[in-house]
């Protein structure tokens, strides 16, 4: 079955601990993004890989780091979390290989609700 | 740069009306895809529809359909005979893509919750 796969699906946890959140495809999707989800904002980009080894910022990287060494995994590492990133977050993927990059629709994973006391 | 509004943050219906809800865009491109995607109360996002600047023909798909005009950079959606669960959020987002760099950027509207009483 296509997914995308986050784990922890909810963690709570404290200022200043370092946490990573697992995203996994198995589509062969070359993109894979980060969102965040807060109440009235909606869902904003943290940060994108257009493929291995390529990342780029989103509109709210701050705080955030992300790798890509593999092609179906695209882990978001918070080094030093803090209260201001409580939030749910999703990672999506899209574009198969030798298709136009912009009009593949996302697919997205379960989300991952973090709260950072 | 890019941007989506949905001005309707939030919609109370009565099982079996019709309800639109709206989408305004902006983008500096003239290739671009828009979408809508339903967050139903589970979380989960579920992709809706895509649809490219190029085709402004309107679709149907059941009670669903979207209006999309160029000339007023809007994409609306419309549930026909609307259900208990249709009750969701729903996103409509822009991707625009950049020459050169390959690169595209979806960028999401604030969503409309939508609450279909029974």
């Amino acid at each position: 079955e296509a997914q995308v796969t986050q784990n922890p699906r909810y963690l709570i946890t404290v200022t200043g601990k370092k946490l990573t959140v697992t995203c996994s495809q198995n589509m062969n999707h070359e993109y894979m993004s980060w969102y965040r989800q807060d109440p009235g904002l909606g869902l904003r980009q943290i940060y994108y890989s257009m493929n291995v080894e390529v990342t780029d910022k989103g509109d709210v990287p701050e705080g955030y780091k992300v790798s890509r060494k593999e092609k179906r995994n695209f882990p978001l590492i918070l080094e030093s979390p803090s209260p201001n990133q409580t939030s749910l977050y999703f990672c999506a993927s899209s574009l198969s290989p030798g298709q136009s990059p912009g009009n593949q629709p996302q697919h997205f994973g379960d989300g991952t609700r973090l709260s950072i006391l | 740069a890019q941007k989506v509004t949905q001005a309707q943050t939030e919609i109370s219906v009565v099982e079996k009306e019709d309800v639109t809800l709206d989408c305004v865009y902006e983008t500096r491109d003239t290739t671009y895809y828009l979408f809508w995607y339903k967050q139903p109360p589970s979380g989960e996002l579920v992709f809706l529809i895509r649809r490219n600047s190029f085709d402004e023909q309107n679709e149907i798909s059941g009670r669903y359909s979207w209006n999309f005009q160029k000339s007023t950079s809007s994409f609306n959606f419309t549930i026909t005979a609307s259900q208990v669960v249709d009750s969701a959020v729903y996103f409509c987002a822009l991707s625009e893509v950049y020459s050169g760099a390959g690169s595209y950027q979806l960028t999401f509207g604030k969503g409309t919750k939508l609450s279909v009483i029974p």
